[in-house]
């Protein structure tokens, strides 16, 4: 069943902004994971975050967790027109031995202009 | 040096065929995944296949089978196929059940 919902479903712009992308989810999790998927091509992944971390950060990327809201926040500072791309949100459930796969929301396409 | 590839790229096939895509990863991981991207971009994991422990998800029809050769390669078979069968299949490979996973180019099937 479906998990996860990305808000929002479209985002366009300018190149040097910021962008930010919430994923809300449905059940407990173990940790949360954003991957990046550019036009045509498989999944890149970019972060984890464990359930019991509240932000993390990589490079250009800050995520965010929130456990009592079932909520999790992508922001990519300075954004440039290659981070073009669909992001989408993945949960490993908390229960479990792991190996059911993750479960990804909708997914925000991300539009950067020049 | 390709991390996780599949074959092939493209597959245009007639309803009712039977069809496979292959799935390799030269990563050494334990755990191999099947995954579906439907037309609206939603991924949904079909297969999950573990040190010879297969799990499959509900929803799944069994027209659909994945096949196990050795670590390195988890094969997907689909029987009588469908017009809904029509996505985009992602095979993915994770070192550890709960890590980050690494994911192949996709199969674009057709099912005319």
């Amino acid at each position: 069943s479906q998990q996860g919902e990305e808000d929002p479903q479209a985002l366009s712009i300018q190149e040097g902004e910021n962008a930010t992308m919430n994923c809300s989810y449905k059940t407990s999790i173990n940790n949360l994971q954003w991957y990046r998927q550019n036009s045509g091509r498989g999944l890149v992944h970019l972060i984890l975050i464990r359930s019991n971390e509240r932000e993390k950060h990589s490079g250009r990327l800050r995520v965010t967790l929130d456990t009592s809201k079932k909520s999790s926040s992508l922001l990519i500072t300075a954004s440039r027109a290659a981070d073009t791309a669909s992001y989408f949100c993945a949960t490993v459930p908390f229960m479990g031995g792991g190996a059911d796969g993750l479960t990804f929301g909708k997914g925000t396409h991300l539009i950067i202009q020049p | 040096d390709t991390a996780v590839s599949q074959t092939p790229k493209y597959l245009v096939t007639q309803m009712g065929n039977d069809k496979s895509i292959k799935c390799e990863q030269n990563l050494g991981h334990d755990t191999m995944y099947w995954y579906k991207q439907d037309s609206k971009k939603f991924l949904k994991i079909m297969f999950s296949y573990n040190n010879k422990e297969l799990i499959i998800n509900e929803t799944v029809p069994n027209r659909f089978s994945p096949k196990s050769p050795d670590k390195a390669h988890l094969n997907l078979h689909i029987n009588s196929l469908e017009l809904g069968d029509s996505a985009v299949y992602f095979c993915a490979s994770s070192p550890t059940k709960r890590g980050p996973q690494f994911f192949g180019p996709g199969t674009r099937l057709t099912v005319l």
